[in-house]
């Protein structure tokens, strides 16, 4: 089973408005943390926001913020007043700290155009 | 600044031909790891280390073969087995800590490999 699921290719929004892109994971540890990582052209990757599975409350950086499900095993991002400069591939990512706490899960990435 | 250098940024290789992507890091990062990343695809973890000497297979690791004989450096080398080697390759490092899952994987900028 995929550890991290982004369900969305790609998606377009509006300069100036706030945009959701979905994460859902699968793990049946407790303690595991959730990361989203921003690569542009360009291709370096950019490290954006981190939420802790014990975190109480949705992490925030930012124009970045994280809407955190554990129930759901969501951890979806959200960005607020898009820019020209957020198109890019952003990718959900998770660690777990039970079984091999140095591996990174990742998603397949989602391609985000912003409009003029 | 600290930081993982990775070089050559573009590489060509020839049929029949081993080649060697180099990955440097000053950051006292004890894991270090392989990514490839082929056109709009996610990152598939090809080898990890977490600590000198020892390293593991990732999911794509047929083709491919790593050493890890100083912290700093953990050298990929794209064997002629690798049928397919044209893709960008990413390369990580983060602490090694149980527990402490905030720390993110820092990346290098990437060597993009095309065969000749």
């Amino acid at each position: 089973a995929q550890k991290i699921t982004q369900t969305q290719p790609g998606m377009f929004v509006q300069e100036k408005e706030a945009v959701t892109l979905d994460c859902t994971y699968d793990t049946s540890d407790q303690s595991y943390g959730l990361f989203w990582y921003k690569q542009p052209s360009s291709g370096e990757m950019i490290f954006l926001i981190y939420q802790g599975s014990y975190d109480e409350q949705n992490a925030t950086e930012g124009r970045y913020s994280l809407n955190f499900q554990k129930a759901r095993k969501s951890a979806n991002l959200v960005i607020s007043a898009s820019q020209l400069g957020d198109s890019a591939m952003y990718f959900c990512a998770m660690r777990e700290d039970l079984y091999n706490f140095n591996k990174f899960y990742f998603g397949s990435g989602t391609k985000l155009n912003v409009k003029p | 600044d600290g930081g993982i250098t990775q070089s050559p940024k573009y590489l060509f290789r020839k049929e029949g031909q081993n080649v060697t992507l180099s990955c440097e890091q000053n950051l006292n990062h004890d894991a270090m790891y392989w990514y490839r990343q082929d056109p709009g695809q996610g990152l598939r973890l090809i080898y990890y280390s977490q600590i000198v000497n020892d390293f593991q297979k990732g999911d794509i690791a047929e083709g491919y073969s790593v050493s890890r004989e100083k912290k700093e450096s953990f050298p990929l080398t794209v064997t002629s087995a690798q049928k397919n080697p044209t893709a960008f390759y990413l390369c990580a490092s983060s602490i090694k800590q149980r527990g402490n899952l905030r720390q993110p994987q820092h990346f290098g900028d990437g060597t993009r490999l095309s065969i000749l």
